[in-house]
């Protein structure tokens, strides 16, 4: 089965530096996805795009947030100035459209130090 | 906004038992519903998802779910527990009648714990 692919597994960082997580959907999928889970605990959705935009985005996705598919492949999450309450499991998901389920990568261990 | 529920925090079975995990959900207009497993150390597995018709959806490893309108429900449930069905469970939720219907909103997840 396709699979959605993150990069890097595991990423240390300090705080206030910037840091970009690297996702590749699978290929024919419209829509993407970015959540988050702090601690093995709640998914909390941060960011929905579709169509070369951000269609919804939560509370969580302020100014230090962005998100770009910079081609036709990647889709990123860059955070600008990390908190340490930014340590959290970020995920990026895709599908193909709204009422198909959302194919998780394996995602990406963020340690803001 | 749409939104789940998942009362308990964590569910004990033994192993050959039933079990249910339970989700209520909220939203505007007509739901799509998703339930997903966290295996330790890993990303969301599908397990099986509602969209309409028949109210009782069959899914991945035994699992079956019944969508309930009148109770807002949602519950996960399986015949017969394994010990290898122990496991983060989450279900989630999108409003099909929202304007900005692309985002699958998750419950707080259940923690289900099989012994032999």
């Amino acid at each position: 089965e396709p699979e959605v692919t993150q990069t890097p597994s595991h990423q240390v960082t300090q705080m206030g530096q910037e840091v970009i997580l690297r996702c590749v959907p699978i290929s024919n999928h419209l829509y993407f996805y970015w959540y988050r889970q702090i601690l093995g605990q709640k998914v909390e959705f941060l960011v929905s795009f579709y169509n070369n935009e951000i269609s919804e985005k939560s509370e969580i996705f302020d100014d230090q947030f962005s998100v770009e598919r910079p081609d036709g492949s990647n889709f990123t999450l860059k955070i600008r100035s990390t908190k340490l309450e930014d340590s959290a499991m970020y995920f990026c998901a895709s599908s193909p459209y709204v009422s198909e389920k959302l194919f998780f990568g394996s995602g990406t261990q963020l340690s803001v130090l | 906004a749409q939104s789940v529920a998942q009362p308990e925090d964590q569910v004990n079975v033994a192993e050959g038992n039933p079990l249910t995990v339970k989700c209520t959900y909220s939203v505007s207009g007509n739901p799509y519903l998703f339930w997903y497993v966290q295996y330790p150390n890993r990303g969301l597995q599908f397990l099986l998802k509602y969209i309409t018709g028949d109210n009782l959806v069959k899914g991945s490893y035994g699992f079956e779910a019944e969508f309930n309108k009148s109770q807002t429900s949602f519950h996960l449930k399986k015949p017969s527990a394994l010990v290898s069905d122990s496991a983060l469970y989450f279900c989630a939720v999108r409003d099909i009648n929202s304007y900005n219907n692309n985002d699958m909103r998750f419950g707080a997840g259940t923690r289900l714990t099989v012994k032999p």
